[in-house]
């Protein structure tokens, strides 16, 4: 079945720095990619998404790259703050299918 | 503004006692999904609903059931509600499915005792 693989489980990184999460998904039809940020007790809100139409996307401090060959995309997070510790959760779909979700990355940006 | 909306926010319940959560939408959405999220995993789909068409996920408990009586509302009911059924239910709505934003409530934490 379908399964989306994202690394690394946990992240510390120090406030300022850079921040990497990586996903692989199985499924080659899928053509929408969208990132979830989750704090504690929250619900998931959607930080970006891209399409399998482009190869990149940056809003502000938050990118993602997708790689549609090696099936793999990346959320690349600059000069981090406190306020950006929280769960990631990668995702991938289909057109009309459902998003089949990562583990998740719990990232920890210390002051 | 309230785009999705879940009542109550908190539910306690008995083992074994019926219970229905309930989830409201104001973006006219066709498809409504159920979640269930435990600890810091992922959120499990249950099932989803593309407008009137019900579909559930091959491992949900026949325990969980759905209810969606028109666009804007959408119901969860967990019929015998055992100890491992404490989590957080997560309603999201998308405008098409797969290919489209999925907007999630704030949730409905559930603990049975």
């Amino acid at each position: 079945g379908e399964n989306v693989e994202q690394h690394p489980s946990t992240l510390s990184v120090q406030e300022g720095d850079s921040a990497v999460i990586k996903c692989t998904y199985s499924d080659s039809a899928s053509n929408y990619f969208p990132w979830y940020k989750q704090e504690l007790g929250k619900r998931p809100q959607l930080i970006i998404d891209i399409r399998s139409n482009v190869g990149e996307k940056k809003d502000q401090r938050i990118a993602v790259t997708l790689n549609k060959t090696a099936k793999h995309f990346s959320l690349h997070i600059t000069e981090t703050q406190p306020e950006d510790s929280a769960v990631y959760f990668c995702a991938a779909s289909r057109q009309g299918g459902k998003l089949i979700f990562g583990q998740g990355t719990e990232l920890s940006v210390k002051p | 503004d309230a785009m999705v909306i879940q009542n109550p926010r908190y539910q306690v319940t008995q083992f074994g006692k019926p219970v229905t959560l309930s989830c409201s939408q104001t973006l006219n959405h066709n498809v409504m999904y159920w979640y269930q999220q435990k600890s810091s995993q992922a959120p499990k789909l249950l099932f989803h609903y593309y407008d009137k068409d019900f579909n559930n996920e091959a491992d949900t408990p026949d325990n969980f059931q759905s209810r969606r009586p028109n666009t804007s509302f959408c119901f969860l009911d967990i019929r015998s509600p055992g100890l491992g059924d404490a989590a957080m239910y997560l309603c999201a709505t998308s405008r098409d499915g797969g290919y489209y934003e999925q907007y999630f409530g704030p949730g409905t934490r559930l603990t049975v005792t």
